[in-house]
């Protein structure tokens, strides 16, 4: 079985300032992991994931997350946000054969001018 | 035009109404899922077909259906609708193999049952 917990349902940030969403998983093998990012009113998009690989991942618009085995977690992270930041963010685990994915709550991301 | 299209965006039924939503896709993959998005609770898998004759119960199928009627086309119904199916619903695309875990997002479905 595998599950994923997203920390914060909310997080709130000056524009221009880090942000970090936080996300812990369960998972009985070795896994893969995603961030999916939906803006208002759109599908959810790919940010990034890991696959086993490297355990720092680049994603797209300046988004990177860290992989730490002995913590469980995957969290994602971005030095200075941007107003385009705002958006819903889902941490997602995939099973062993990548044939289905279990979704996190989300956290809501606002960013303050 | 999108590459995962789904029909019609908002839809308000009654009670007892019998519900399709329509997917339809052109990115040539063979996997295609149906979700249901509840606040908090983030994304549920409902149904998904690795190919035409293909189809899987997700985790949470009562009260819905399936049908695959071709490769790029995937719809699902709701036989009766209840109140507590009013969510947002979202189909997804993924290619077998290499990149499993990378689906592609149609923008969703929002029905509201009274």
């Amino acid at each position: 079985a595998q599950s994923v917990t997203q920390l914060d349902s909310h997080v709130s940030v000056s524009e221009g300032t880090p942000v970090l969403l936080r996300c812990n998983y369960s998972s009985s093998y070795s896994p893969s992991l995603f961030w999916y990012v939906q803006h208002p009113n759109k599908g959810l998009q790919l940010l990034l994931k890991y696959t086993s690989a490297a355990t720092l991942v680049k994603g797209i618009n300046g988004f990177e997350a860290e992989f730490k085995k002995s913590e469980t977690s995957f969290h994602l992270t971005k030095p200075s946000a941007h107003m385009s930041d705002a958006a819903e963010y889902f941490c997602v685990v995939s099973d062993w054969a990548g044939n289905k994915l279990t979704f996190g709550g989300g956290t809501r991301v606002l960013v303050k001018p | 035009d999108a590459d995962v299209t789904q029909t019609p965006r908002n839809r308000i039924t009654k009670t007892g109404k019998r519900i399709m939503l329509e997917c339809s896709q052109t990115k040539g993959h063979d996997r295609m899922y149906w979700y249901r998005q509840d606040p908090g609770l983030g994304l549920r898998l409902i149904y998904y077909s690795f190919d035409v004759k293909d189809i899987n119960k997700g985790e949470i199928s009562d009260g819905y259906s399936v049908s695959r009627q071709a490769q790029a086309k995937f719809s699902l119904s709701l036989e009766s609708a209840i109140p507590n199916q009013t969510a947002l619903y979202f189909c997804a695309t993924g290619k077998a193999g290499g990149d499993t875990g990378e689906l592609f997002f149609g923008e969703g479905s929002r029905l509201t049952v009274l």
